[in-house]
Protein backbone atom coordinates (compact mmCIF):
# COMPACT_ATOMS: atom_id res chain seq x y z
CA UNK A 1 0.00 0.00 0.00
CA UNK A 2 1.37 3.06 -0.97
CA UNK A 3 1.24 6.19 1.72
CA UNK A 4 0.98 10.30 1.24
CA UNK A 5 2.22 12.26 4.62
CA UNK A 6 0.75 16.09 4.62
CA UNK A 7 1.78 18.67 6.41
CA UNK A 8 0.73 20.63 8.35
CA UNK A 9 -2.24 19.02 9.59
CA UNK A 10 -3.68 22.20 10.84
CA UNK A 11 -2.81 25.58 9.66
CA UNK A 12 -4.33 28.86 10.88
CA UNK A 13 -3.12 32.17 9.45
CA UNK A 14 -4.22 36.19 8.91
CA UNK A 15 -5.02 37.09 5.65
CA UNK A 16 -2.37 38.57 3.46
CA UNK A 17 0.05 35.69 4.31
CA UNK A 18 1.43 33.21 2.45
CA UNK A 19 1.44 29.32 3.39
CA UNK A 20 2.88 26.20 2.07
CA UNK A 21 1.21 22.79 1.94
CA UNK A 22 3.67 19.42 1.86
CA UNK A 23 2.53 15.84 0.73
CA UNK A 24 5.48 13.51 0.86
CA UNK A 25 5.60 10.15 -0.09
CA UNK A 26 8.33 7.06 -0.09
CA UNK A 27 6.19 5.64 -3.40
CA UNK A 28 6.59 6.90 -6.83
CA UNK A 29 3.35 8.03 -8.21
CA UNK A 30 2.09 7.97 -12.10
CA UNK A 31 0.15 11.43 -10.90
CA UNK A 32 -0.09 13.57 -8.04
CA UNK A 33 -3.73 15.73 -7.89
CA UNK A 34 -4.76 18.37 -5.43
CA UNK A 35 -8.35 18.63 -4.15
CA UNK A 36 -10.18 20.94 -1.60
CA UNK A 37 -12.95 20.05 0.52
CA UNK A 38 -15.91 22.24 2.13
CA UNK A 39 -17.77 20.77 4.95
CA UNK A 40 -20.37 18.48 3.81
CA UNK A 41 -18.96 18.47 0.50
CA UNK A 42 -17.31 15.87 -1.92
CA UNK A 43 -13.61 16.99 -2.77
CA UNK A 44 -13.19 19.13 -5.79
CA UNK A 45 -10.13 18.85 -7.71
CA UNK A 46 -7.95 21.53 -8.32
CA UNK A 47 -4.89 20.45 -10.46
CA UNK A 48 -3.25 17.09 -11.73
CA UNK A 49 0.54 16.70 -12.04
CA UNK A 50 1.66 14.56 -14.23
CA UNK A 51 5.42 15.19 -15.07
CA UNK A 52 8.67 14.87 -13.01
CA UNK A 53 9.60 18.79 -11.60
CA UNK A 54 6.36 19.89 -13.00
CA UNK A 55 4.81 23.25 -11.96
CA UNK A 56 1.21 24.31 -12.45
CA UNK A 57 0.06 28.01 -11.46
CA UNK A 58 -3.87 28.52 -10.44
CA UNK A 59 -4.00 32.54 -9.90
CA UNK A 60 -2.60 32.57 -6.22
CA UNK A 61 -1.96 28.87 -5.91
CA UNK A 62 1.29 27.27 -7.44
CA UNK A 63 1.58 23.51 -7.10
CA UNK A 64 5.04 21.30 -7.74
CA UNK A 65 5.31 17.59 -8.60
CA UNK A 66 8.84 16.66 -7.27
CA UNK A 67 11.39 14.94 -9.89
CA UNK A 68 11.24 12.04 -8.82
CA UNK A 69 7.30 12.00 -8.52
CA UNK A 70 7.29 10.87 -4.56
CA UNK A 71 6.25 14.58 -3.51
CA UNK A 72 4.25 17.70 -3.83
CA UNK A 73 3.86 21.18 -2.37
CA UNK A 74 0.40 24.05 -2.37
CA UNK A 75 1.80 27.37 -1.99
CA UNK A 76 -0.63 30.00 -1.57
CA UNK A 77 -0.05 33.54 -1.97
CA UNK A 78 -1.54 36.21 -0.08
CA UNK A 79 -4.21 33.84 1.27
CA UNK A 80 -8.05 35.27 1.73
CA UNK A 81 -10.66 33.84 3.71
CA UNK A 82 -12.18 31.97 0.75
CA UNK A 83 -9.00 29.86 0.76
CA UNK A 84 -10.19 28.31 3.91
CA UNK A 85 -10.75 24.99 3.35
CA UNK A 86 -9.33 21.28 3.79
CA UNK A 87 -6.71 20.86 1.31
CA UNK A 88 -6.36 17.07 0.22
CA UNK A 89 -3.15 16.10 -1.91
CA UNK A 90 -3.85 12.03 -3.59
CA UNK A 91 -1.35 10.37 -5.75
CA UNK A 92 -2.58 8.10 -8.59
CA UNK A 93 -1.07 4.93 -8.44
CA UNK A 94 0.89 3.78 -11.09
CA UNK A 95 -1.26 0.40 -11.22
CA UNK A 96 -4.03 2.26 -12.05
CA UNK A 97 -7.35 3.36 -10.94
CA UNK A 98 -7.44 4.29 -7.17
CA UNK A 99 -6.09 7.64 -5.63
CA UNK A 100 -4.47 7.69 -2.33
CA UNK A 101 -5.26 10.46 -0.64
CA UNK A 102 -3.05 12.36 2.47
CA UNK A 103 -4.75 13.44 5.42
CA UNK A 104 -5.45 16.69 4.41
CA UNK A 105 -4.80 19.86 5.73
CA UNK A 106 -7.40 22.17 7.35
CA UNK A 107 -6.42 25.57 6.13
CA UNK A 108 -8.28 28.71 8.52
CA UNK A 109 -7.46 32.06 6.76
CA UNK A 110 -8.48 34.84 9.53
CA UNK A 111 -9.43 38.25 8.03
CA UNK B 1 -27.93 15.66 -12.93
CA UNK B 2 -24.93 18.09 -13.58
CA UNK B 3 -22.47 16.10 -11.16
CA UNK B 4 -22.24 13.05 -8.83
CA UNK B 5 -25.18 12.47 -6.87
CA UNK B 6 -25.54 10.42 -3.42
CA UNK B 7 -28.53 9.30 -1.00
CA UNK B 8 -29.08 9.47 1.46
CA UNK B 9 -27.22 12.34 2.73
CA UNK B 10 -27.54 11.37 6.10
CA UNK B 11 -28.37 7.87 8.05
CA UNK B 12 -28.54 7.08 11.64
CA UNK B 13 -28.27 3.20 12.00
CA UNK B 14 -28.92 1.31 14.97
CA UNK B 15 -25.56 -1.03 15.50
CA UNK B 16 -26.38 -4.60 13.81
CA UNK B 17 -28.67 -3.14 11.22
CA UNK B 18 -28.00 -3.52 7.69
CA UNK B 19 -27.74 -0.13 5.27
CA UNK B 20 -27.91 0.82 1.31
CA UNK B 21 -26.25 3.92 0.17
CA UNK B 22 -26.73 4.97 -3.60
CA UNK B 23 -24.39 6.80 -6.00
CA UNK B 24 -25.61 7.55 -9.24
CA UNK B 25 -22.38 8.72 -11.33
CA UNK B 26 -22.19 11.40 -13.83
CA UNK B 27 -24.27 10.24 -17.49
CA UNK B 28 -21.51 8.01 -19.68
CA UNK B 29 -18.76 7.87 -16.81
CA UNK B 30 -17.33 4.49 -17.23
CA UNK B 31 -15.25 4.33 -13.55
CA UNK B 32 -16.56 4.40 -10.26
CA UNK B 33 -15.10 4.55 -7.28
CA UNK B 34 -16.28 4.34 -3.58
CA UNK B 35 -14.49 5.74 -0.69
CA UNK B 36 -14.77 6.16 3.20
CA UNK B 37 -13.63 9.46 4.91
CA UNK B 38 -13.35 8.86 8.71
CA UNK B 39 -13.60 12.27 10.71
CA UNK B 40 -10.91 14.73 10.26
CA UNK B 41 -9.04 12.36 8.01
CA UNK B 42 -8.42 11.83 4.04
CA UNK B 43 -10.37 9.48 2.03
CA UNK B 44 -9.55 5.89 1.75
CA UNK B 45 -10.25 3.56 -1.33
CA UNK B 46 -12.76 1.11 -0.93
CA UNK B 47 -13.68 -0.25 -4.34
CA UNK B 48 -13.65 0.94 -8.12
CA UNK B 49 -16.20 -0.01 -10.63
CA UNK B 50 -15.40 0.05 -14.65
CA UNK B 51 -19.18 -0.42 -16.33
CA UNK B 52 -20.62 -3.25 -14.33
CA UNK B 53 -17.56 -4.85 -13.34
CA UNK B 54 -15.93 -4.60 -10.34
CA UNK B 55 -12.19 -4.34 -10.94
CA UNK B 56 -10.80 -3.61 -7.59
CA UNK B 57 -12.40 -4.64 -4.45
CA UNK B 58 -8.87 -4.81 -1.78
CA UNK B 59 -10.15 -1.54 0.21
CA UNK B 60 -13.18 -3.13 1.54
CA UNK B 61 -12.53 -2.98 5.24
CA UNK B 62 -14.67 -6.74 5.75
CA UNK B 63 -16.88 -9.36 4.37
CA UNK B 64 -19.98 -7.03 5.83
CA UNK B 65 -19.58 -4.39 3.00
CA UNK B 66 -20.62 -5.28 -0.46
CA UNK B 67 -20.77 -2.93 -3.54
CA UNK B 68 -23.06 -3.48 -6.82
CA UNK B 69 -23.22 -1.92 -9.94
CA UNK B 70 -25.42 -4.39 -12.10
CA UNK B 71 -25.98 -2.39 -15.39
CA UNK B 72 -23.18 -0.19 -15.33
CA UNK B 73 -24.50 3.40 -14.13
CA UNK B 74 -25.86 3.68 -10.96
CA UNK B 75 -23.90 2.01 -7.44
CA UNK B 76 -25.14 0.60 -4.41
CA UNK B 77 -23.03 -0.06 -1.20
CA UNK B 78 -24.35 -2.14 1.25
CA UNK B 79 -23.14 -2.70 4.80
CA UNK B 80 -24.65 -5.29 6.54
CA UNK B 81 -24.41 -5.69 10.59
CA UNK B 82 -23.31 -1.98 10.79
CA UNK B 83 -21.07 -1.72 13.83
CA UNK B 84 -19.92 2.15 15.28
CA UNK B 85 -16.33 1.72 13.83
CA UNK B 86 -18.32 2.03 10.35
CA UNK B 87 -19.79 5.38 11.50
CA UNK B 88 -17.89 7.59 8.29
CA UNK B 89 -18.48 10.23 5.12
CA UNK B 90 -19.15 7.67 2.26
CA UNK B 91 -17.97 9.01 -1.05
CA UNK B 92 -18.48 8.19 -4.20
CA UNK B 93 -16.64 9.54 -7.77
CA UNK B 94 -17.29 8.71 -10.62
CA UNK B 95 -14.63 9.54 -13.87
CA UNK B 96 -14.90 9.55 -17.89
CA UNK B 97 -12.40 6.63 -18.13
CA UNK B 98 -9.40 4.89 -16.43
CA UNK B 99 -6.43 3.18 -17.63
CA UNK B 100 -3.29 1.22 -16.21
CA UNK B 101 -1.55 4.41 -16.43
CA UNK B 102 -4.13 6.68 -14.52
CA UNK B 103 -7.29 6.70 -13.69
CA UNK B 104 -8.59 9.81 -15.39
CA UNK B 105 -10.47 12.77 -13.29
CA UNK B 106 -12.29 11.86 -10.46
CA UNK B 107 -15.66 13.63 -9.81
CA UNK B 108 -16.57 13.31 -6.23
CA UNK B 109 -20.33 13.51 -5.05
CA UNK B 110 -21.35 15.33 -1.77
CA UNK B 111 -20.99 11.91 0.27
CA UNK B 112 -23.54 9.99 2.79
CA UNK B 113 -22.51 10.49 5.91
CA UNK B 114 -23.23 7.24 7.86
CA UNK B 115 -23.60 7.59 11.90
CA UNK B 116 -23.92 3.88 13.90
CA UNK B 117 -25.49 4.35 17.39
Amino acid sequence: TQLLEQSPQFLSIQEGENLTVYCNSSSVFSSLQWYRQEPGEGPVLLVTVVTGGEVKKLKRLTFQFGDARKDSSLHITAAQPGDTGLYLCAGGETSGSRLTFGEGTQLTVNP
Amino acid sequence: GAGVSQSPRYKVAKRGQDVALRCDPISGHVSLFWYQQALGQGPEFLTYFQNEAQLDKSGLPSDRFFAERPEGSVSTLKIQRTQQEDSAVYLCASSLRTNKFHSGTQYFGPGTRLTVL
